[in-house]
């Protein structure tokens, strides 16, 4: 089983619409969690870290269950700017220098 | 502040041909990481540093080796390149403070683009 999840996509929402992604992680013993953004043949980019209470960041809101062992990502009123592939990144445990897990990551394309 | 350097940006190489990839970061990061990034594979770690003389395996070693000589540069190298071994490699770096380190995000370059011919 991959350690990170993610459906592939691609979502095609129109500008306005609010979407969502979800992710599942493996290691029950995972510290930390992540979303990054990655535009097209760019480097992945920090968009929000992920708290186990789930946090807000303007029309970023990000769920985590550790229960479930399950985080979201909700984009509202989404913008042609959002368009871009979102990665769930896993913090499995403190061992390997804080080395990620990465999804493989779902492609979002925000149309006018 | 320039962040987290790569060099070169692209590159073309023929079988059997070896070449270094040099990362340098101006953060003062503790740990430092080397990725590669396949259509379909996701990001994978090649290898990482938690520190200036240290070097570890990751997820997907074989075929390079690395070294940390200095707490801002780290280096990839390939000995001889081979076309599995052509993909888009990233460097990143993070800091280490106590138990707070794993909630700290890694910074990427912008990475490098090699093609084995």
């Amino acid at each position: 089983r991959k350690e990170v999840e993610q459906d592939p996509g691609p979502f095609n929402v129109p500008e306005g619409a609010t979407v969502a992604f979800n992710c599942t992680y493996s290691n029950s013993a995972s510290q930390s969690f992540f979303w990054y953004r990655q535009d097209c043949r760019k480097e992945p980019k920090l968009l929000m870290s992920v708290y186990s209470s789930g946090n807000e960041d303007g029309r970023f809101t990000a769920q985590l269950n550790r229960a479930s062992q399950y985080i979201s990502l909700l984009i509202r009123d989404s913008k042609l700017s959002d368009s871009a592939t979102y990665l769930c990144v896993v913090n499995p445990k403190p061992l390997s220098g804080y080395a990620l897990n990465f999804g493989k990551g779902t492609s979002l394309l925000v149309t006018p | 502040n320039a962040g987290v350097t790569q060099t070169p940006k692209f590159r073309v190489l023929k079988t059997g041909q070896s070449m270094t990839l040099l990362c340098a970061q101006d953060m003062n990061h503790e740990y430092m990481y080397w990725y590669r990034q396949d259509p379909g594979m996701g990001l994978r770690l090649i290898h990482y540093s938690v520190g200036e003389g240290t070097t570890a395996k990751g997820e997907v070693p074989d075929g390079y080796n690395v070294s940390r000589l200095k707490k801002q540069n780290f280096l990839l190298g390939l000995e001889s390149a081979a076309p599995s071994q052509t993909s888009v490699y990233f460097c990143a770096s993070s800091y280490s403070i106590g138990q707070g380190a794993s909630r700290q995000p890694q910074h990427f370059g912008d990475g490098t683009r090699l093609s084995i011919l």
